[in-house]
């Protein structure tokens, strides 16, 4: 039972180009959302994150657009460089506040490469 | 860095056999989390422990077991090892302030790859 669904599963993007990874999930209970870059031999990281009380989040180069209705979130990664080349998974959970954090359910992951 | 160790690395083993992972969780963090990352199945949530006791399980088989130590740090045991356990292992660690209404951030350590021959 996939409950994150994440596209496209391999992203190549020239440098300087806006990346795009897509999300959609099916649990309308879950109210955080982050997203995991992970490099080779690494666990993942997090690198952005958004509550879904907001349609757009914004931290440097990386944006994520929110859209509850459709049950869908993107990542935006402008100015791509090639140290940006990672997987990168979307995640969802939710808080329970007496029983603290839930689980992270993850998308499949994007191989993103950017190159010269 | 962050701030998670995981022991081994690295392990290789035949099928059958029983192995030990270790994770110590950053200072000050309560919460143990378990993934599993495979080709087929991506991250995969196995069990999470806090301050002690089990809190949550997954799609954790039967031949899996945890459990989370006084000092905080935490064992995931994998026995009667099959061909399809080898993956990368990750614990990942939170502060987990249970009534806060915040969610806390999961750090994430380097992983044990298994491979099973």
């Amino acid at each position: 039972q996939q409950q994150v669904k994440q596209s496209p599963q391999s992203l190549i993007v020239q440098k300087g180009g806006i990346s795009i990874i897509n999300c959609a999930y099916e649990n309308t209970a879950f109210d955080y959302f982050p997203w995991y870059q992970q490099f080779p031999g690494k666990g993942p990281a997090l690198l952005i994150a958004i509550r879904p009380d907001v349609s757009e989040k914004k931290e440097g180069r990386f944006t994520i657009s929110f859209n509850k209705s459709a049950k869908q979130f993107s990542l935006h990664i402008m100015d791509s460089q090639p140290g940006d080349s990672a997987t990168y998974f979307c995640a969802a959970t939710l808080f329970i506040s007496n029983f603290g954090n839930e689980k992270l359910t993850f998308g499949t992951g994007t191989r993103l490469t950017i190159i010269p | 860095d962050s701030g998670v160790t995981q022991t081994p690395k690295h392990l290789i083993t035949a099928t059958g056999q029983r192995v030990t992972l270790r994770c110590s969780p950053r200072s000050g963090d309560l919460s143990v989390y378990w993934y599993q990352q495979s080709l087929d199945q991506g991250l995969q949530f196995l069990i999470h422990y806090y301050n002690g006791e089990e809190r949550a399980k997954g799609n954790i088989l039967e031949r899996f077991s945890a459990q989370q130590f006084p000092d905080l740090h935490s064992e995931l045991n994998l026995s009667s090892l099959e061909l399809g356990d080898s993956a990368l292992y990750f614990c990942a660690s939170s502060v987990d302030t249970v009534g806060a209404g915040l969610y806390n951030e999961q750090f994430f350590g380097p992983g044990t790859r298994l491979t099973v021959l």
